[in-house]
């Protein structure tokens, strides 16, 4: 077990490019989370999915953003037409969850995400 | 909706304890959680405790829970250069593991 793992691990993007981050879950886990994180400020919940149905999205993920997790293993999370606050660490975590049992949340080390 | 609230910034000679305190508006969260993250880093889960605890004890580390004041701490115990971080509280509730989080305490280790 490898842990969360996120990739790129940085990335620096111009204003108006668009990227994608790629998060691979701990296998087996069935919860797969996107948090952002900006300076001096605590993790902000963006969207969640329960294998590869998206449950939840944060209205802090507008319409630039979006999130897969097409077959329920990996995710990624790609944000169109950068802007510059967009500038931030992106974190994934994941988790199980079956009926009523949950599991601890785990996070990844995060992708950070400069737009010039 | 829901908040978490945590003072900023704590200083504590080496060797003292350290206690980070923390407050919740959510009564029915089910879970409680400090988080500690260093620079550059991911977020390390240090410990968690269920609503229906009171106390949770792992070595230098103790949470105490007041569930009727939604009051949360943690205390470290001979508090270390590397216990020098960032520190979160989080709680969720048992409806969809959402986890909300605190903007952090930052600790700061004096000589």
């Amino acid at each position: 077990d490898t842990g969360v793992s996120q990739d790129p691990r940085h990335k620096i993007t111009k204003r108006g490019q668009n990227v994608t981050f790629r998060c691979d879950p701990i296998s087996e886990h069935n919860r797969l989370y996107w948090y952002r994180q900006t300076l001096g400020q605590g993790p902000e919940f963006l969207t969640y999915f329960q294998n590869e149905a998206q449950l939840e999205k944060s209205r802090l993920l507008s319409d630039r953003f979006s999130a897969e997790r097409p077959k329920g293993s990996f995710s990624t999370l790609e944000i169109q037409r950068t802007e510059q606050g967009d500038s931030a660490m992106y974190l994934c975590a994941s988790s199980t969850r079956f009926g009523g049992i949950r599991n601890t949340i785990y996070f990844g080390e995060g992708s950070w995400l400069t737009v010039v | 909706g829901e908040d978490v609230e945590q003072s900023l910034f704590l200083s504590v000679r080496e060797g003292d304890s350290s206690v980070i305190n923390c407050t919740y508006t959510d009564s029915s969260s089910t879970y409680l959680y400090w988080y500690k993250q260093e620079p550059g880093a991911g977020l390390q889960l240090l410990t968690y405790i269920f609503s229906n605890m009171d106390m949770k004890q792992d070595q230098r580390l103790t949470v105490l829970l007041n569930k009727k004041d939604k009051h949360l701490s943690l205390r470290i115990a001979d508090t270390q250069t590397g216990d020098s971080a960032i520190y979160f509280c989080a709680e969720s509730g048992n409806r969809d593991d959402k986890i909300i989080f605190g903007k952090g305490t930052r600790l700061h280790i004096l000589p």
